[in-house]
């Protein structure tokens, strides 16, 4: 079946640091692409979507592009800040979730 | 507020106890969901409702019984649950559920534990 495969976290960085969190699915055709985010106590929030291959999506800063010939949807900011610290999900649109990479943002 | 309303925020129950879960969206979706969300596991899909009429239950114990009286109102009556019952329970909703181009917006979950 499908699945979506995120890397561990947490991910700990210092603010302006780049950011880079992989994301790689599996699926029969080629699906939406979604990532998510939660922030403490919150549920979660569209972040930014892609629904077909080398489209990129963008949202405050935050990219990824769908790649089909890998089956990758990896998130990336150039600079992050205090305030991206979050849990941040990647997924599909068949509701397949991946399991949550925290990002932690130290000043 | 995303548009997507959850209460309570927080419960504690027993394991004999019944209690339920409200979920309220006003933003003309015709699709809503139950996940669940524990540490360091893939959110669970629950159960799905599509115009009031329910369109999957992922094998999930009798003892989560979901209710949908209309396309902004959806329910989740607990009964008899166990410890490790004990997670965030998110609710989402969308306009379609075999169309999610625009995604699923979801509410701020209710924090459930089991004692």
């Amino acid at each position: 079946g499908d699945s979506v495969t995120q890397m561990e976290g947490p991910v700990t960085l210092s603010e302006e640091a780049f950011l880079t969190i992989n994301c790689t699915y599996t699926a029969t055709g080629y699906p939406s692409l979604f990532w998510y985010v939660q922030y403490p106590g919150e549920g979660l929030q569209l972040l930014l979507k892609a629904t077909k291959a080398d489209d990129k999506g963008s949202n405050k800063g935050f990219e990824a592009t769908y790649r089909k010939e890998t089956t990758s949807f990896h998130l990336e900011k150039g600079s992050v800040q205090v305030s991206d610290s979050a849990v941040y999900f990647c997924a599909t649109d068949k509701l397949i979730f991946g399991t949550g990479t925290r990002l932690q943002v130290f000043p | 507020e995303t548009g997507v309303t959850q209460t309570p925020r927080h419960l504690v129950m027993g394991m004999t106890n019944k209690k339920s879960l409200k979920c309220e969206q006003h933003l003309g979706h015709n699709a809503m969901y139950w996940y669940k969300q524990s540490a360091k596991k893939p959110l669970e899909l629950m159960f799905v409702y599509n115009f009031k009429e329910q369109t999957e239950n992922n094998s999930v114990p009798s003892r989560f019984s979901p209710e949908c009286p209309n396309s902004s109102h959806l329910f989740l009556h607990l009964h008899t649950l166990q410890p490790e019952d004990s997670a965030l329970y998110l609710c989402a909703s969308s306009d379609d559920p075999t169309e999610t181009n625009y995604g699923y917006t979801f509410g701020s979950g209710t924090r459930l534990t089991v004692v």
